[in-house]
């Protein structure tokens, strides 16, 4: 079964805009990741945040981190077209469990 | 230096036959592990291999297993295949474990059960 759920499932958004995605999870964790997939491929790992961090950055990402809420969010801001994508949020099973749990995915669609 | 590698990338099998998927990891990562990505269940974790060791198990039925050898490489095999087996198996490498640092995840492996 899925840990985290994401909300919005799928979101379209004209090329410019920020971006926006949710996703809540049930358990404690350790460390919370992002994961972008293009259609039908691999996944690409984004950012990292620990369970004693709120906020975390790199480029035009931008992740939060609410423990006491089990929520974070991702905001890609200035959306560009090669960001259309389906977005996952994973998270560990405490430590020394390398397993990852997956959650639903957001669908981004960058409109040019 | 090269990704994470799977091959094949398309595999069409029938049912009740068994496959085995190859998975060779980025150049010094001993951590691999395997996932299940279909429409209706999403990703969902296989197992996860460290030093040759199976580390962690996943919800998956015995007809599902794997290994890794000396070298890091990992294959993971089904046997008795069926039509719910139908999915893109992807392999994830890292140095030490992903939950602390990310996982480098190959393209996978797409199987068509018919």
């Amino acid at each position: 079964s899925q840990q985290g759920e994401e909300d919005p499932q799928a979101l379209s958004i004209q090329e410019g805009e920020n971006a926006t995605m949710n996703c809540s999870y049930k358990t404690s964790i350790n460390n919370l990741q992002w994961y972008r997939q293009n259609s039908g491929r691999g996944l690409v790992h984004l950012i990292l945040i620990r369970s004693n961090e709120r906020e975390k950055h790199s480029g035009r990402l931008r992740v939060t981190l609410d423990t006491s809420k089990k929520s974070s969010s991702l905001l890609i801001t200035a959306s560009r077209a090669a960001d259309t994508a389906s977005y996952f949020c994973a998270t560990d099973g405490g430590f020394g469990n390398e397993k990852l749990t997956f959650g639903t995915g957001t669908r981004l669609t960058i409109i040019p | 230096k090269a990704g994470v590698t799977q091959t094949p990338r398309y595999l069409i099998k029938t049912r009740g036959q068994q496959v085995t998927l190859s998975c060779s990891p980025i150049s010094g990562h001993r951590s691999v592990s395997w996932y299940q990505q279909t429409p209706g269940q999403g990703l969902q974790f296989l197992f996860e291999y460290f030093s040759e060791t199976q580390r962690n198990k996943g919800n998956f039925p015995g007809r599902f297993s794997g290994r890794q050898f000396s070298n890091s490489r990992s294959e993971m095999n089904v046997s008795t295949l069926e039509l719910g087996d139908s999915a893109l198996y992807l392999c994830a490498s890292s140095l030490w474990g992903g939950t602390n640092y990310g996982y480098t995840f190959g393209s996978g492996t797409r199987l068509t059960v018919v």
